[in-house]
C-alpha cells in the first residue's frame, strides 16, 4: 500500500542554519504531496503542497519540490528561526478515481532550533 | 471564518466507559476526516464522512468505534468501552471538496 517515510529526528539546528528534512513516498498512481507543521499542543497546519511532478510548493520560506523520478518531496528552508521549532509531517493523498482524499502521513520529524 | 473546532480538548475516561468526541467543521465544509495520533507516532486515518454518509471507514477498528456526521450538528467519534490503548490524540479535519484539509486542535483522550 501507499506509504511515506521521513528522516528520523530530532533535528537540532542553530538559528539561521539551512534545513533539509527528507521525505520519500511509495504510491500507485499520481499522489498529491503535503507538508504539515504541528506546534506543541496544537493541531496540524498545512505548510505547503504540490499536486503533480516537478511542482514546487512554497510558504513562509519553506520549499519542497515533487520529484517523481526519486519519489521524494524533501522540505528545505534557507535560514531557520527559533519559531520554526515544531514537528513536521510529510503526507500524501492518493491520486486517481476513487480517491477519497484521506492523507497518509510519515512519522513526523521534530525540529529544534537553538538561538 | 472560524476554524475547525473540536471538543473537549482533553478527556479523561476510566476503562470501560464511553468517550464521545465532537468536531465542528469550518463553515461551508461538508467533508470530515478523523485521524488518530498515538504517542510518538504520526497520524493514522480512521474514517471519512460526508453529511449523513460514511464514505471510507477503512481505518476504523472493527469493534467499539463508530462515527457519524448528521445533517445538523457536529461530527461525532464514539468509542465504547475504552481501553488504555485508546489513549491518543484524535484530530478531525474538514474539507470543502474532499481535497485540502484543515485540522482542528485535537482531543487528547486519556484512559485511566
Amino acid at each position: 500500500g501507499d506509504s511515506v517515510t521521513q528522516m528520523e529526528g530530532p533535528v537540532t539546528l542553530s538559528e539561521e542554519a539551512f534545513l533539509t528534512i527528507n521525505c520519500t513516498y511509495t504510491a500507485t498512481g499520481y499522489p498529491s504531496l503535503f507538508w504539515y507543521v504541528q506546534y506543541p499542543g496544537e493541531g496540524l497546519q498545512l505548510l505547503l503542497k504540490a499536486t503533480k511532478a516537478d511542482d514546487k510548493g512554497s510558504n513562509k520560506g519553506f520549499e519542497a519540490t515533487y520529484r517523481k523520478e526519486t519519489t521524494s518531496f524533501h522540505l528545505e528552508k534557507g535560514s531557520v528561526q527559533v519559531s520554526d521549532s515544531a514537528v513536521y509531517f510529510c503526507a500524501l493523498s492518493a491520486g486517481g478515481s476513487g480517491n477519497t482524499g484521506k492523507l497518509i502521513f510519515g512519522q513526523g520529524t521534530t525540529l529544534q532550533v537553538k538561538p | 471564518n472560524a476554524g475547525v473546532m473540536q471538543n473537549p480538548r482533553h478527556l479523561v475516561r476510566r476503562r470501560g466507559q464511553e468517550a464521545r468526541l465532537r468536531c465542528s467543521p469550518m463553515k461551508g465544509h461538508s467533508h470530515v476526516y478523523w485521524y488518530r495520533q498515538l504517542p510518538e507516532e504520526g497520524l493514522k486515518f480512521m474514517v471519512y464522512l460526508q453529511k449523513e454518509n460514511i464514505i471510507d471507514e477503512s481505518g476504523m477498528p472493527k469493534e467499539r468505534f463508530s462515527a457519524e456526521f448528521p445533517k445538523e450538528g457536529p461530527s461525532i467519534l464514539r468509542i465504547q468501552q475504552v481501553v488504555r490503548g485508546d489513549s491518543a490524540a484524535y484530530f478531525c479535519a474538514s474539507s470543502p471538496r474532499g481535497d485540502e484539509q484543515y485540522f482542528g486542535p485535537g482531543t487528547r483522550l486519556t484512559v485511566t
